[in-house]
């Protein structure tokens, strides 16, 4: 069956400029996560969804990000006015229920120029 | 609060030779472990994971770790390295199968 996919592969952008980034998680996934992956460390935990909600939102680094799950499926990662820093890989994973396996996707390397 | 420390950036071992990957971890609550592998070019795949039963935890490809609550310690361990076990792997903790917290990975080099 098909696995996590991200859109976009690769997203360029201008420093101040607003991006989203998507996931579509495994069907029937209930749980969601954001992570964001810097070069030479393990990833960041940014977000969890249980469902339509955020169960855990404590990793988000300002208000400049935000992800939303409206109908507990895709989800999309917002970053506004994005500076330099946030260059990374974002990664998202779903798994069945809190605690199963995570099932990672490719992520997205965003780069702000 | 949790969190994950890996000693050793990079670990290289020879083809055939015991693989042991070390981590330790700190958490408020009885925690849930995982080991994720991360080949080149490609996304986290997980190894193995602990929550809370048989301490002894067998994974794919032949690694296993054991959950030593005494020590904080979940080390992963492989009797016999493979050329394609070389890649880079994350030890991670839980609270409640949640918050994950990754450590800052390990990258297994085989020698030939």
């Amino acid at each position: 069956g098909a696995g996590v996919s991200q859109t976009p592969s690769n997203k360029v952008t201008e420093k101040g400029k607003y991006v989203e980034l998507r996931c579509d998680p495994i069907s029937g996934h209930t749980a969601l996560y954001w992570y964001r992956q810097s070069l030479g460390q393990g990833p960041e935990f940014l977000i969890y969804f249980q469902g339509t909600g955020a169960a855990d939102d404590s990793g988000l680094p300002n208000d400049r990000f935000f992800a939303v799950r409206p109908e507990g499926s895709v989800s999309t990662l917002k970053i506004q006015r994005t500076e330099r820093g946030d260059s990374a890989v974002y990664l998202c994973a779903s798994s069945p229920g809190p605690g199963d396996e995570q099932f990672f996707g490719p992520g997205t390397r965003l780069t702000v120029l | 609060a949790q969190s994950v420390t890996q000693l050793g950036s990079h670990v290289s071992v020879s083809e055939g030779a015991l693989v042991l990957l070390r981590c330790n971890y700190s958490s408020s609550v009885p925690p849930y472990l995982f080991w994720y592998v991360q080949y080149p070019n490609q996304g986290l795949q997980l190894l193995l994971k602990y929550t809370s039963a048989a301490t002894l935890v067998k994974g794919i490809n032949g690694f296993e770790a054991e959950f030593k609550k005494s020590e904080t310690s979940f080390h992963l361990t492989k009797p016999s390295a493979h050329m394609s076990d070389a890649a880079e792997y994350f030890c991670a903790v839980s609270a409640y199968g949640q918050n994950f917290v990754f450590g800052p990975g390990t990258r297994l080099s085989v020698l030939p």
